[in-house]
């Protein structure tokens, strides 16, 4: 098992939609928990950290099931711009574990 | 500011070749990494720097090295590159001086790089 598993998707959702998507881990001791976006052919940019007791910058709300051992990220009224694959990022033994990422496509 | 900025942009290589990846950042960070990027797996950690002078692996060390020139410059070596090496690398760096920490990355472009 991967220690951290993403859906590649992709998943397509038109203009406006709401949509989520989940990140499981395995290592239960991983404290810190980030979700980076990555545009086609460029480098990876923090969207946001994802604290114990969730967060929410603008449309974005990420949140931490600890119990489940995964986190969310939740996009509402979805623009084109959101088109970007998303990526997990767990620390592990003070590692930060990459997931392959969720690859989303808005439609308009 | 230019942020975290990598050397080339693209390379072809033949098994065999040498060659050295470039990297530097502006922002007076501690840490330094280096990353590669393959289709369908996370980004995994070759080497890191958590302040100058100092250098660890990570988890795919094998055919790589690097040199922390000083603050800023953090350079990425293939010494025989093979197919296998064939990926986008990413250099990126981070404010706290600590392992692989948990503290916010920031990335270069990425360099593609392809062994034949």
């Amino acid at each position: 098992r991967k220690e951290v598993e993403q859906d590649p998707g992709p998943f397509n959702v038109p203009e406006g939609a709401t949509v989520a998507f989940n990140c499981t881990y395995s290592n239960s001791a991983s404290q810190s928990f980030f979700w980076y976006r990555q545009d086609c052919r460029k480098e990876p940019k923090l969207l946001m950290s994802v604290y114990s007791s969730g967060n929410e910058d603008g449309r974005f709300t990420a949140q931490l099931n600890r119990a489940s051992q995964y986190i969310s990220l939740l996009i509402r009224d979805s623009k084109l711009s959101d088109s970007a694959t998303y990526l997990c990022v767990v620390d592990s033994n003070y590692q930060l574990i990459w997931g392959a990422g969720t690859k989303l496509i808005i439609k308009p | 500011n230019a942020g975290v900025t990598q050397t080339p942009k693209f390379q072809v290589l033949k098994t065999g070749q040498s060659m050295t990846l470039q990297c530097a950042q502006d922002m007076n960070h501690n840490s330094m990494y280096w990353y590669r990027q393959d289709p369908g797996m996370g980004l995994r950690l070759i080497y890191y720097s958590a302040s100058e002078g100092t250098t660890d692996k990570g988890e795919v060390p094998n055919g790589y090295n690097v040199s922390r020139l000083n603050k800023r410059e953090f350079s990425l070596r293939l010494e025989s590159a093979a197919p296998s090496q064939t990926s986008v690398y990413f250099c990126a760096s981070s404010e706290v001086a600590a392992g692989p920490s948990t503290d916010t990355q920031y990335f270069g472009p990425g360099t593609r790089l392809t062994v034949l």
